[in-house]
């Protein structure tokens, strides 16, 4: 299994540009969750959906953020226009259902937006 | 609401002594509670859960940790650490919102291991 697949896994930005980050959940997984680690605030949750549909997404820091699940397989975290303070490392797991408490992360976008 | 308290952001032993990562939750109900741990620029791995079944639970690279009720602890330890044990760890525990399991994580504890 290749586990959680994100990319890129590094992104260097301008202020303003947009930015669009990708995830492929482990096959057969039906969650699939945002998180966003900083060093000031940890881990936070950004969003999370289940059947590829939206169940919560009030993590979410701003409307310059959004998310999509088009497919089981794909997701995107959107941010435009991107801000120096968007710079973190987001990372995105799935689990094999919302009920199911183990989630797998991957490996982390790590953003910088100068 | 869960919480949970990890109460040391760094510890530091030398290769070959005993690990102790502690960590203490608040908890209206038995919780599931797990440890993850994150190397320098990786994603965070499963390190071992609880779910109330035994109170010792068994990971891996060594590592094992206990559930204390009493005490509302679950610290992470191994007998003997090993360079490659260097990582940030993350203290876990699960809460039922909204119909799916929460997840929610400690500050962190940087463990630094010396030769």
């Amino acid at each position: 299994d290749a586990g959680v697949i994100q990319s890129p896994r590094h992104e260097v930005t301008e202020m303003g540009q947009e930015v669009t980050l990708r995830c492929k959940p482990i096959s057969g997984h039906n969650s699939l969750f945002w998180y966003r680690q900083t060093m000031m605030r940890g881990l936070e949750l950004l969003i999370y959906f289940n059947n590829n549909v939206p169940i919560d997404d009030s993590g979410m820091p701003e409307d310059r953020f959004s998310a999509k699940m088009p497919n089981a397989s794909f997701s995107t975290l959107k941010i435009q226009p991107s801000e120096p303070r968007d710079s973190a490392v987001y990372f995105c797991a799935s689990s094999f259902s919302l009920s199911g408490e183990t989630q797998y992360f991957g490996p982390g976008t790590r953003l910088l937006v100068l | 609401a869960q919480s949970v308290t990890q109460l040391d952001s760094h510890v530091s032993v030398s290769e070959g002594t005993p690990v102790l990562l502690r960590c203490n939750y608040s908890s209206s109900y038995s919780p599931s509670l797990f440890w993850y741990v994150q190397h320098p620029n990786k994603g965070l791995q499963l390190l071992l859960k609880y779910t109330s079944a035994a109170t010792l639970v068994k990971g891996i690279n060594g590592f094992e940790a206990e559930f204390k009720k009493s005490e509302t602890s679950f610290h992470l330890t191994k007998p003997s650490a090993h360079m490659s044990d260097a990582a940030e760890y993350f203290c876990v525990v699960s809460e039922i919102a909204g119909g799916y399991n929460k997840l929610i994580f400690g500050a962190g504890t940087r463990l630094a291991v010396h030769p």
